[in-house]
């Protein structure tokens, strides 16, 4: 499929705020997800946004969407050392069973 | 979390083998994934199901197969194994299609081919 594309490697320092950044490609995708996944483990939900909202917030979790432009953000306030790992960024695909499209994933680093 | 498991968890095997990967779910969802994730790819859907003996292709399908004769079970099988089939591989569920069905990740299954 068409390519969700994501910046490879953020680093922060603990206390200070982490945005990681997603483009889509699916205009119709109705919902897009952020999972995360920790080393060798497999992938957790952590949050998710209709099409139709610009913002949704979930304790420290914010999500932006720009319909527009196609782009997806997910900042995570108070960042923490234990949110260190790698957070994807992905859009179902109608044609494929609402399959998800993923992008490559964004390392996190968290440093005291 | 959703109950998901996934057998084996950890498989070395060689060129030319076949290999069958369990998925087994206690959630009833119609829907169930197969997707392998490698460096630099992400996470590639290979094939999927939307019920019992309901399955189709995905984009990297190339040398598997799939099999769903109950809807607890979605087993992929790798019809004669090479080592570009090394990789993790994660079953997913969903308890419906559209993009309102967020799907749960089992815990993968790292395999090897040597």
């Amino acid at each position: 499929g068409e390519d969700v594309e994501q910046s490879l490697f953020l680093s922060v320092r603990e206390g200070d705020s982490s945005v990681i950044n997603c483009t889509y490609t699916d205009s119709s995708s109705t919902y897009l997800y952020w999972y995360k996944q920790e080393p060798g483990a497999g992938l957790q939900l952590l949050t998710y946004i209709f099409s139709n909202m610009d913002m949704k917030q979930d304790q420290r979790l914010t999500v932006l969407l720009n319909k527009k432009d196609k782009h997806l953000s997910l900042r995570i306030a108070d960042t923490q050392t234990g949110d260190s790992a790698i957070y994807f960024c992905a859009e179902s695909i109608e044609d494929s069973g609402y399959a998800l499209n993923f992008g490559k994933g964004t390392s996190l680093l968290v440093t005291p | 979390d959703a109950g998901i498991t996934q057998s084996p968890r950890h498989k070395v095997t060689e060129t030319g083998t076949p290999v069958t990967l369990r998925c087994h779910q206690t959630e009833n969802h119609r829907y169930m994934y197969w997707y392998r994730q490698d460096p630099g790819h992400g996470l590639r859907l290979i094939h999927y199901s939307y019920g019992v003996k309901d399955t189709d292709k995905g984009e990297v399908s190339d040398g598997y197969s799939v099999s769903r004769s109950k809807t607890e079970d979605f087993l992929l099988t790798l019809e004669s194994a090479t080592s570009s089939q090394t990789s993790v591989y994660f079953c997913a569920i969903s308890e419906q299609g559209g993009s309102g069905g967020t799907q749960y990740f089992g815990p993968g299954t790292r395999l090897l081919v040597l």
